[in-house]
């Protein structure tokens, strides 16, 4: 089945440490998105990626870095520079820019 | 002022009902506009997607944009108890560019439909 896959499901980070979300894909999309989502804030763009080695700002990248070497894969980092990493994360990838698919997110936590 | 605003609710209807749920936008150059389901502890879903003014249906859903007054709906004839869950509008300005692909969302509606 084609889809994307979030690992872990659940992330704890000490203070000071820089940790590393997985998002994998095997839909073929060109593009690739990271989100944020707090209670009561939707979702937030952090970072997007139209190309292989290519890769853009979101809304709130501060604290955050990705890297795009290849087409399937789109980790996210998560420094020491962000303050307030508690939240729910969610990749998405895209065929035509417009109908992202999700996929079921990590949810991260400080210790 | 957000660019999109939406009602979190949480909003509780009886099986059975019609179901409504509502956006507002600031921004005039949005263009696409989405629907996304999202259960608990699972990423969104799209549910509808539709350019410009108008209204489309699918099965028990209908979205409806009125680029007038900025103001997008979704609408759930016959909800289901399996219905329940958060809805989030999103929105964009166009398929290309340097804003390729980039999403606004509204801040989410949560639903519970009760048997």
């Amino acid at each position: 089945d084609g889809g994307i896959t979030q690992s872990p499901k659940y992330l704890f980070r000490k203070e000071g440490q820089n940790v590393t979300l997985s998002c994998e894909q095997n839909l073929n999309h060109d593009a690739m998105y990271w989100y944020r989502q707090d209670p009561g804030q939707g979702l937030r763009l952090i970072y997007y990626s139209q190309i292989v080695n290519d890769f853009q700002k979101g809304d709130i990248a501060e604290g955050y870095s990705v890297s795009r070497e290849k087409k399937e894969s789109f980790p996210l980092t998560v420094t020491s520079a962000q303050k307030n990493p508690t939240a729910f994360y969610l990749c998405a990838s895209s065929k035509d820019g417009m109908s992202q698919h999700f996929g079921d997110g990590t949810r991260l936590s400080i210790l | 002022q957000k660019e999109v605003e939406q009602d979190p609710g949480p909003l509780s209807v009886p099986e059975g009902a019609i179901v409504s749920l509502n956006c507002t936008y600031s921004n005039s150059a949005f263009q696409y506009f989405m629907w996304y389901r999202q259960y608990s502890r699972k990423g969104p879903e799209l549910l509808m997607y539709t350019y410009s003014s108008g209204n489309k249906e699918d099965g028990r859903f209908t979205a409806q944009v009125d680029k007038s007054s900025k103001y997008i709906s979704l609408f759930i004839r016959d909800s289901q108890p399996s219905d329940s869950a958060t809805y989030l509008c999103a929105m964009s300005y166009n398929a290309g560019g340097t804003s390729y692909g980039k999403l606004t969302f509204g801040q989410g509606t949560i639903l519970t439909v009760h048997p």
